[in-house]
This record gives C-alpha cells, structure tokens and sequence, in this order.
C-alpha cells in the first residue's frame, strides 16, 4: 500500500491566521519531503526529513516552519503567510536511497486571502 | 549540478497515435530518472524509474522509456495513445550517491484528441 495521505485538502487563511498541514505514511519510509507546486510549474522542494532529522532546507522563508514529530509524520506550520503563498503543498515520502521512488500525496490547495 | 529538460510545453496527438514526450537530462553523476504524471487538481504518480538496472522501462498504463546516456535522454513513449492519457507529464533527475533532491522539468501538457 503506497499511499501518502495529506489534511486538509483545502485551506483557505488570512494572512494573520497561524496554520498546519499535515502529512501521514505508513510505509516505514525514512525520508519525508514538503513540495510547493504553482499552477502550471513543475513541484518546488521545500524540505527534505531523513530519519526525523531536517536535511535540506532550499532557503524557504521562515513564514513556513516543518517539523517531523515522528517518522510516520510531517507537519508544516504556516503563519503570517503572503497571497503568493497560495499553491498546492505536496507532500511526499522515500525510503531515503537515491534511486527510490518518491511517492507524492494528492496535495493541500491552500489560499491566503 | 543536475536538471532536466522538457521539450515541448504542449503535446497534441490523436486518440490511438504515438505518444513521444522528450526529456534531456543533465548530470554530474550517474543519475536516476523518473517520469510522473498528474491528472487535473491530483497529487503527482509515479509512471516509471530507471536506475541502472535496465535501460528500457516499462511503466503503468502502457508506458514506457528508454535511457540513452549517449544522448543524455529519457523519452518518453506510448504506441496508441487514448482519451485517459491527458494530463501532465514531469520528467524527474535524482543524482546518485545518496542525495535526496530530486529536480523536475518543467512538466508537458498532453492533450489527446478523439
């Protein structure tokens, strides 16, 4: 069972608001990703857990805050968040090994207003 | 340094022609190379990887590709295409030796006509 599950599937938040996305597998992979993906552009890496730990960081602003309670989950805190913000959040999982397949969730529409 | 190249934004065939989606790669290392699909407001689903283990592919849903490192290429292909086969289509490049950072091109939308 490959599957990535992603809640909400939509979010809609000021740009005051404080918010989460959250993130579940339970295919004992030890990597976790967060992708940001526009309309019409190819997914964006975001961060990168391997066995818990943040890897990779690709300059995201502090506005977005990762954290991965447990090797099952992967949270992603929004707060005072900006309209171009707005893009389907993907998150995705791999056993961690280069050639291993990344398996992406179906996404989190989220819009700042 | 590592990335691919999508030729072609937009790919039109007719229902049962020949699906070719191009994809030129670039890599400092041997590379692992995937193409994804996405349907319309749905996450991205793997078609197939290449890994070293052999340099024809076969995928889901009829697909396949071919790895051509003397022409750096991960085409992608279908003999007859059909109406469920409109969606965007990424090639991905994953450099080897345990980095984790995958990079997509810029994806290909195909558009399949009756």
């Amino acid at each position: 069972d490959t599957e990535v599950t992603q809640t909400p599937k939509h979010l809609v938040m000021g740009m005051t608001n404080k918010k989460s996305l959250k993130c579940e597998q339970h295919m004992g992979h030890r990597a976790m990703y967060w992708y940001k993906q526009k309309a019409k552009k190819p997914p964006e890496l975001m961060f990168v857990y391997s066995y818990e730990k943040l890897s990779i960081n690709e300059s995201v602003p502090s506005r977005f805050s990762p954290e991965c309670p447990n090797s099952s989950l992967l949270n992603l805190h929004l707060h005072a968040l900006q309209p171009e913000d707005s893009a389907l959040y993907l998150c995705a999982s791999s056993e961690g090994r280069s050639g291993n397949t990344i398996y992406f969730g179906e996404g989190s529409w989220l819009t700042v207003v | 340094a590592q990335s691919v190249t999508q030729l072609g934004s937009h790919v039109s065939v007719s229902e049962g022609a020949l699906v070719l989606l191009r994809c030129n790669y670039s890599s400092s290392v041997p590379p692992y190379l995937f193409w994804y699909v996405q349907y319309p407001n749905q996450g991205l689903q793997l078609l197939l990887k290449y890994t070293s283990a052999a340099t024809l592919v076969k995928g889901i849903n009829g697909f396949e590709a071919e790895f051509k490192k003397s022409e750096t290429s991960f085409h992608l292909t279908k003999p007859s295409a059909h109406m469920s086969d409109a969606a965007e289509y990424f090639c991905a490049v994953r450099a080897g030796g345990g980095y984790q950072k995958v990079t997509f091109g810029i994806g290909t939308k195909l558009q399949v006509i009756p």
